[in-house]
């Protein structure tokens, strides 16, 4: 059976610091995995990863995939407030799976 | 200009009753999808429509029916509604299957 399974459920940081969110998998006929931010709304989009150890950087956002151990993780640096969400990791195969989000919270 | 758009972005109804949301994306994306956000947070796929073809239909109760008159909107419509309904409502699209996903703002559905 498919499924996703994101570590910690949640986590309460202070400013500054850097966190790493987990985000584990197993879906038939894997495609690709996507990390997603949602505040108050709808999910926005972060990062498409489809190759194994290929590094995506966006600012003080990072996120790598490991194929082989079924993983990928999440990497933000130098954490803000604005930072505080819940993060959704989402690999796709047969269809689009959402994890059970991990709820970040960073303290001023 | 909104890409995905939903509305109602707020119903509030009794038990029983019958409702829709509708939902349109401009993108030109091909596939469009329903999921349901429960109190946990939890986001689940309820069904995906690839050019106006059904392609992913979860277990959900058929109370609720998509229905999609063009590639450009998906609509969701619940018979009978439970209080196990109450939910947020979101819909997406995207260019392909797996693509990336653009999301409306969600259509929060309170039962009474």
């Amino acid at each position: 059976e498919d499924k996703v399974v994101q570590s910690p459920l949640s986590l309460v940081v202070h400013e500054g610091d850097t966190v790493t969110l987990n985000c584990s998998y197993e879906v038939t006929n894997f495609r690709s995995l996507l990390w997603y931010k949602q505040e108050k709304k709808a999910p926005t989009f972060l990062f498409m990863l489809t190759s194994s150890g290929i590094e995506k950087k966006s600012g003080r956002l990072s996120s790598i995939l490991d194929k082989k151990e079924l993983f990928s993780i999440l990497n933000i640096t130098a954490t803000q407030t604005g930072d505080s969400a819940v993060y959704l990791c989402a690999p796709t195969g047969n269809q689009f799976y959402f994890g059970t989000g991990t709820s970040l919270t960073v303290i001023p | 200009d909104t890409a995905v758009s939903q509305t109602p972005k707020y119903l509030v109804t009794q038990m029983g009753n019958d409702k829709s949301i509708k939902c349109e994306q401009n993108l030109g994306h091909d596939t469009m999808y329903w999921y349901k956000q429960d109190s946990k947070k939890f986001l689940k796929i309820m069904f995906s429509y690839n050019n106006k073809e059904l392609i992913i239909n979860e277990t959900v109760p058929n109370r609720f029916s998509p229905k999609s008159p063009d590639k450009a909107h998906l609509n969701l419509h619940i018979n009978s509604l439970e209080l196990g309904d109450s939910a947020v409502y979101f819909c997406a699209s995207s260019q392909t299957i797996h693509g990336e996903l653009f999301f409306g703002e969600g259509s929060r559905l309170t039962v009474l």
